[in-house]
This record gives C-alpha cells, structure tokens and sequence, in this order.
C-alpha cells in the first residue's frame, strides 16, 4: 500500500504566485482531510471531503484558498494569491468512509514556503 | 466551540523514566479519542480509544480515556530517544477529529 501521496514535497514561491498542492488519498478511503501545521497554530483542518464532496471548507482561512476532489484518486488544494503567512506544513489525511472520521492516515506533507 | 488542550507543552526527561501526557475536551457528539505521534514528518497513529477504563497497550506504550471526567493520558514507560517526538490528541465527533497542539518530549541519553 502506498500510503497517502502528495506533491510536492517542498514549495518555494514568491509573493502573490498561484501554489498548487496535490494529494492522492489511499486507494478505498472515501474520505480526504487538508491541514495546515504551524508552530502557533499547530494543526489546522481546512476542509475535508466524503466521497468527493466537500463537507466543511469552515477552517479555509479565506477567499484566496480553494480545493476540488474532481475524482475518488485526487485531490487539490490552491492558494492565489499566495502570501508570507500562508508558509506551513499543509498535510492531506484520508480516511475509511461510513462517518469514521476517526483513524487518519496522513500523507508526508508540502511544506510551503512564500517570501 | 469544540476544543483539545493538552499538557505539559514540553517535557524533557533522560532515558528510562516514564512520562505521562495529558489530554482534557470539550467536543460536541464525541466518538472517539485518538493519539499519534509525529517525529519531523507526518503523524503516525497509536491508538484510539472509544470506551472509559479500557486501557490499550503497545509495548511500553499505553493510553486510557475517562469520557465521564473528559480526558485521556498517554503512559510510557523505560523512555527512549527515539521516543523524542511531538505527541497529538486529537478527539473524533460525527464530523470530524479537532487535534491539540501537543506536548513535545525529548529524551536524553
């Protein structure tokens, strides 16, 4: 099994570049989470998605960050423009479906860097 | 508004104590209370626990959840250094896991 995948791994950019995370849950998790980690704020849900639909996009800080699920295998989560204070480690987690929002397996994490 | 504190913040300890880690909640339609434990990369998953008094073990590890006081504590026992990492609470409802901010332990040779 090959886990939770996401890419890239690290991200550089300048301020006001469009980013582009991506996250390939594991196969048969109907269930996908997006996090945000930073030392302040330690880990933060953004939005989580059951069976492609978005559920709660309440933790997506604002209008700039979006996310799609087109299909089962995939997952996006954008920020345009990007600023200094979006730089974090942003996790993606899947999960198995049927409300067992409870044992998340966590991907390795974009760490994401704006200056 | 749902809410995970766990303490100490930090903990530094030598080889072969034990430490014990606490997490209190405040959630709403709780399900479950799951630990993990997160070394420079991703979190990795321990264990999850659903009932009171039911103790669940994993070698030196182990984890017991009072739903009617609303914590948990996180034993381990003979420390390691490769026990140095940051150690989540994370407590399940019907929606979704609301995480702590953790309580990081080093341990010393």
């Amino acid at each position: 099994d090959a886990g939770v995948i996401q890419s890239p791994r690290h991200e550089v950019t300048e301020m006001g570049q469009e980013v582009t995370l991506r996250c390939k849950p594991i196969s048969g998790h109907n269930s996908l989470f997006w996090y945000r980690q930073t030392m302040m704020r330690g880990l933060e849900l953004l939005i989580y998605f059951n069976n492609n639909v978005p559920i709660d996009d309440s933790g997506m800080p604002e209008d700039r960050f979006s996310a799609k699920m087109p299909n089962a295998s995939f997952s996006t989560l954008k920020i345009q423009p990007s600023e200094p204070r979006d730089s974090a480690v942003y996790f993606c987690a899947s999960s198995l479906p049927s409300g067992a929002f409870y044992e998340q397996y966590f991907g390795p994490g974009t760490r994401l860097t704006v200056t | 508004e749902d809410k995970v504190v766990q303490s100490p913040l930090s903990l530094v300890v030598h080889e072969g104590d034990t430490v014990t880690l606490n997490c209190s909640y405040e959630v709403t339609n709780f399900r479950s209370l799951l630990w993990y434990k997160q070394e420079k990369k991703a979190p990795t998953f321990l264990f999850m626990l659903t009932s009171s008094g039911i103790e669940k073990k994993s070698g030196r590890l182990s984890s017991i959840l009072d739903k009617k006081e609303l914590f948990s504590i996180l034993n381990i026992t003979a420390t390691q250094t490769g026990d140095s990492a940051v150690y989540l609470c994370a407590v399940g409802n019907t929606d979704k896991l609301i995480f702590g901010t953790g309580t990081r332990l080093q341990v010393f040779p």
